[in-house]
């Protein structure tokens, strides 16, 4: 089966601008989760979407950043407008419904702010 | 509120040796624990995962890991390194609320360089 998938790899943009970040999940995982990698610190939680409602959105940084899975299918991630503080690498990841299916990873999407 | 503690950020070993990455919990809950792998310039792999069965857990790669609740801790070991297992550990923890998986607690991660 094909894995998560990210688009794009990598991102630069300068401070002010938008971003918008891709994440495909696994098909069939009801679960997906956005986290985020700041240079230096630990991967930190961002939201998690069960199909297309937002089942718990408590780290998510600020109002500049908005999550979307319209239709429970793949989520993008807007950053509007980007600020130095968010550059790092954004990780999306998916599981199954309710039966303790590990979270599987995408590549990644590294983002610089200038 | 959940945590991990994973101390050190480098560890060394010579191929052939043990390797041993010890990561600690907080959890005012059972909890459930993962080790993941990240190779460079690739996503998280998944290690291992304890989810309240046996306790010694066994991985992929000759990994395996012991929860141990009265110490709250559930080490990463290796018995022997090979050249292919230099990459970044992290150690997570999670708990199940309404049924549904929930977020990951990440440690900071420890990187395990290999030396021929």
């Amino acid at each position: 089966e094909a894995g998560v998938t990210q688009f794009p790899s990598h991102s630069v943009i300068e401070k002010g601008q938008t971003v918008t970040l891709r994440c495909d999940p696994i098909s069939g995982h009801d679960n997906l989760y956005w986290y985020r990698r700041v240079m230096g610190k630990e991967i930190k939680f961002l939201l998690h979407f069960v199909k297309e409602s937002k089942q718990d959105e408590s780290g998510m940084p600020n109002n500049r950043f908005l999550a979307e899975r319209t239709g429970g299918t793949y989520s993008t991630l807007k950053v509007q407008p980007a600020e130095l503080e968010d550059s790092g690498v954004y990780f999306c990841a998916s599981s199954q419904g309710t039966n303790w299916g590990p979270q599987h990873f995408g590549d990644g999407t590294r983002l610089s702010i200038l | 509120a959940q945590s991990v503690t994973q101390l050190g950020s480098h560890v060394s070993v010579s191929e052939g040796a043990l390797v041993l990455l010890r990561c600690n919990y907080s959890s005012s809950v059972p909890p459930y624990l993962f080790w993941y792998v990240q190779y460079p310039n690739q996503g998280l792999q998944l290690l291992l995962k304890y989810t309240s069965a046996a306790t010694l857990v066994k991985g992929i790669n000759g990994f395996e890991a012991e929860f141990k609740k009265s110490e709250t801790s559930f080490h990463l070991t290796k018995p022997s390194a090979h050249m292919s297992d230099a990459a970044e550990y992290f150690c997570a923890v999670s708990r199940l609320i309404s049924g549904a998986n929930s977020k990951l607690t990440f440690g900071k991660g420890i990187t395990l360089s290999v030396r021929p």
